[in-house]
């Protein structure tokens, strides 16, 4: 059974269309994370969401849009797609942890990525 | 701005050797360090988690190292196995906006 999942593993499209990509966890936990992982395997966070809320939201072009419809779930939107897209995208979560100090320090799982190709 | 280097970026082994992989960052205010493995075309499973507050933590052949104030940890493995060829990344989770920040991978061939 899945901890994280994406869907669709692979997708290949043309530039200027518009697609998505779903993630669900089933692990109960209260944060969830879009990593974009580029061709020299460079990862880099994207977005962060706690309990539906955006609490990250790096330089990432207005075209990129994240939807948290419930705790469980995060799906990333892109508009208008880019040759420069083309890349693995990677949806993560967490289960808070509250250190000593006061800051979440939850492990992150991640899912199996979603390998996105635009021609 | 935090900045984590892995080291070598390639490795590679004879089956049965033990190996260290090291990971470094610039900014030592850091809550955790975790290390993952990544297969071809596959996503990534955390290894180890250490909190600031731990010095190591061990799981089977794996040992992870973390000394905050130089701004390093290794990952000690032990035995190794054609199994265990993969990429390794380390990643500090901490600053303001508590983010995860991966270095740039240590690729591992362990030879039969």
């Amino acid at each position: 059974d899945t901890a994280v999942s994406q869907t669709p593993k692979y997708l290949v499209t043309q530039m200027g269309n518009d697609k998505s990509i779903k993630c669900e966890q089933n692990l109960g936990h209260d944060t969830m994370y879009w990593y974009k992982q580029d061709s020299k395997k460079f990862l880099k966070i994207m977005f962060s969401y706690n309990n539906k809320e955006l609490i990250i939201n790096e330089t990432v072009p207005n075209r990129f849009s994240p939807k948290s419809p419930d705790k469980a779930h995060l799906n990333l939107h892109i508009n208008s797609l880019e040759l420069g897209d083309s890349a693995v995208y990677f949806c993560a979560s967490s289960q808070v942890h509250w250190d000593p100090t006061g800051e979440d320090t939850g492990e992150l799982f991640f899912g199996e990525g979603s390998r996105l190709t635009v021609l | 701005k935090q900045e984590v280097t892995q080291i070598p970026a390639a490795l590679s082994v004879p089956e049965g050797e033990n190996l260290v992989l090291n990971c470094s960052f610039t900014d030592s205010a850091i809550y955790n360090l975790q290390w993952f493995r990544q297969d071809p075309g596959k996503g990534l499973t955390s290894l180890l988690l250490i909190q600031s507050s731990q010095r190591e933590q061990t799981s089977g052949r794996l040992n992870a190292s973390l000394d905050k104030s130089s701004g390093r940890s290794t990952l000690y493995i032990a035995a190794s196995q054609p199994g265990d060829s993969a990429t390794y990344l380390c990643a500090v989770r901490g600053g303001a906006t508590n983010k995860l920040i991966f270095g740039t991978g240590t690729l591992l061939a362990v030879q039969p």
